[in-house]
């Protein structure tokens, strides 16, 4: 069966500190992850798409990492701000599938 | 506008009663999907249309659920004789056409039910 796990299920930081989220996977056969940015009440926003070959992605302040032999991910997030809090998704696509797998979410909450 | 749209953003309801969520996909886009987002879990898939192919349902939890598509664009997604724990934000994505590939999905703000 297909799973995506995110840890940690929540974390509080300071503004200006440093995060990484993880996201374990066993979706197979891999096609691509996407990291999701949801604010509350709003749905979610792509922030980056890793696939097979690709091991690092940069947009902005995120940073994402792709391990596709553990099947591991992480997103880094440098010099938090406090737009930064939200819920942030690991979704994983198997190959031919057209339903991907959605991890829980990280809940990042920034303070000041 | 040029992003997903649903409607209402909230929606409160008795227990038993049908209930009605529509979403408007980006113009263009082939592909809707629907998903249930309940609170601490994950995004759930609910259905699937591409284009005029038939849907795929399988993620529908029961049969008081239900969906059409209609001219390829809007969506109304009908749940019937609402239950407690239909009581959820329930979410709508389009893209164009996927079949696997890294095609991102654009999410609407989601609807969200509550039935008391």
């Amino acid at each position: 069966k297909n799973q995506v796990e995110q840890s940690p299920q929540s974390l509080i930081i300071l503004e200006g500190k440093n995060c990484t989220l993880q996201c374990n996977y066993t979706v197979s056969p891999f096609s691509n992850l996407r990291w999701y940015k949801q604010d509350t009440g709003r749905g979610p926003v792509s922030l980056t798409i890793m696939t097979f070959s690709e091991n690092t992605k940069s947009n902005g302040r995120y940073t994402a990492t792709l391990d596709a032999d553990t099947k591991q991910s992480s997103l880094h997030i440098t010099a938090s701000q406090l737009s930064d809090s939200a819920s942030y998704i690991c979704v994983v696509r198997a190959g031919g599938s057209y339903i991907p797998t959605f991890g829980r979410g990280t809940s990042l909450i920034v303070h000041p | 506008g040029a992003g997903v749209s649903q409607s209402p953003s909230n929606k409160v309801t008795e227990k038993g009663k049908d209930v009605e969520l529509r979403c408007d996909p980006i113009s263009g886009h082939t592909a809707l999907y629907w998903y249930r987002q309940s609170l601490g879990q994950g995004l759930e898939f609910l259905i699937y249309f591409q284009g005029n192919s038939a849907p795929d349902k399988s993620g529908l939890p029961s049969d008081r659920f239900s969906a059409e598509r209609t001219g390829g664009s809007v969506s109304t997604l009908t749940i019937q004789r609402t239950q407690q724990e239909d009581s959820a934000v329930y979410l709508c994505a389009s893209s164009f056409r996927t079949s696997g590939g890294a095609v991102e999905q654009f999410f609407g703000p989601g609807t969200r039910l509550t039935v008391l």
